[in-house]
């Protein structure tokens, strides 16, 4: 099946750092790429949807100046948290659709973000 | 809004017993219906559904669509311990961007031996 990896699987800053989080889809080409938080035991939160070659469409409530997102190619997507804080830490998760995938989304391993 | 509800939302089973979760939505623009089975990092897909009336099945699991009713079940027979996990429902919908994904809370699952 389709395969997306995500890069890094865990990841430790500092406060007031910047960090950036890789999603690529490696045997397909990924029109639309999602991001998403999860907190513990809760359900993933969509955070923004991208597009190749255009700008990011954030939810409500996400700051997208907080959480730039790229998705500059059709097999790679980034998310970098900027300035991050301690309730920045989450786990996130990117996922990414292809014209030849029909309506089926794959899934990211995710990345463990903890910030100190 | 849309929205998607899944109950229960924590269950615990023995091996062996047979569990049946529930996912109901309530969206505009319904494309499709998803299954995920997630353990300890991302969700892995199990099941699309588009039709109502038809079932699919994998091993011992199988799960079915009512469009009329808006709700999916997802049954799980003669589970096993490493069947304990969150299984996501999540419904497709086609918004002003394309296609938006909409997620069920979960129903945390544990199978104790």
């Amino acid at each position: 099946g389709a395969v997306v990896s995500q890069h890094p699987s865990r990841v430790i800053c500092k406060s007031g750092t910047s960090v950036k989080i890789e999603c690529r889809s490696l045997d397909f080409q990924a029109t639309t790429m999602f991001w998403y938080r999860q907190f513990p035991k809760q359900s993933l939160m969509l955070m923004a949807t991208s597009n190749e070659g255009s700008k990011a469409t954030y939810e409500q409530g996400v700051e997208k100046d907080k959480f730039l997102i790229n998705h500059a190619s059709l097999t790679l997507s980034t998310l970098t948290v900027t300035s991050a804080h301690p309730e920045d830490s989450s786990f996130y998760i990117c996922s990414a659709r292809g014209g030849g995938q029909g309506n089926t989304i794959y899934f990211g391993e995710g990345s463990w973000l903890t910030v100190v | 809004e849309d929205k998607v509800v899944q109950s229960p939302l924590s269950l615990v089973v023995h091996e062996g017993d047979t569990v049946t979760l529930n996912c109901s939505y309530e969206v505009t623009n319904f494309r499709s219906l998803l299954w995920y089975k997630q353990e300890k990092k991302a969700p892995t897909f199990l099941f699309m559904l588009t039709s109502s009336g038809i079932e699919k099945k994998s091993g011992r699991l199988s799960s079915i669509l009512d469009k009329k009713e808006l709700f999916s079940i997802l049954n799980i027979t003669a589970t096993q311990t490493g069947d304990s996990a969150v299984y996501l429902c999540a419904v497709v919908v086609r918004d002003n961007y394309g296609q938006n994904f909409v997620f069920g809370p979960g129903t945390r699952l544990s199978v104790l031996p």
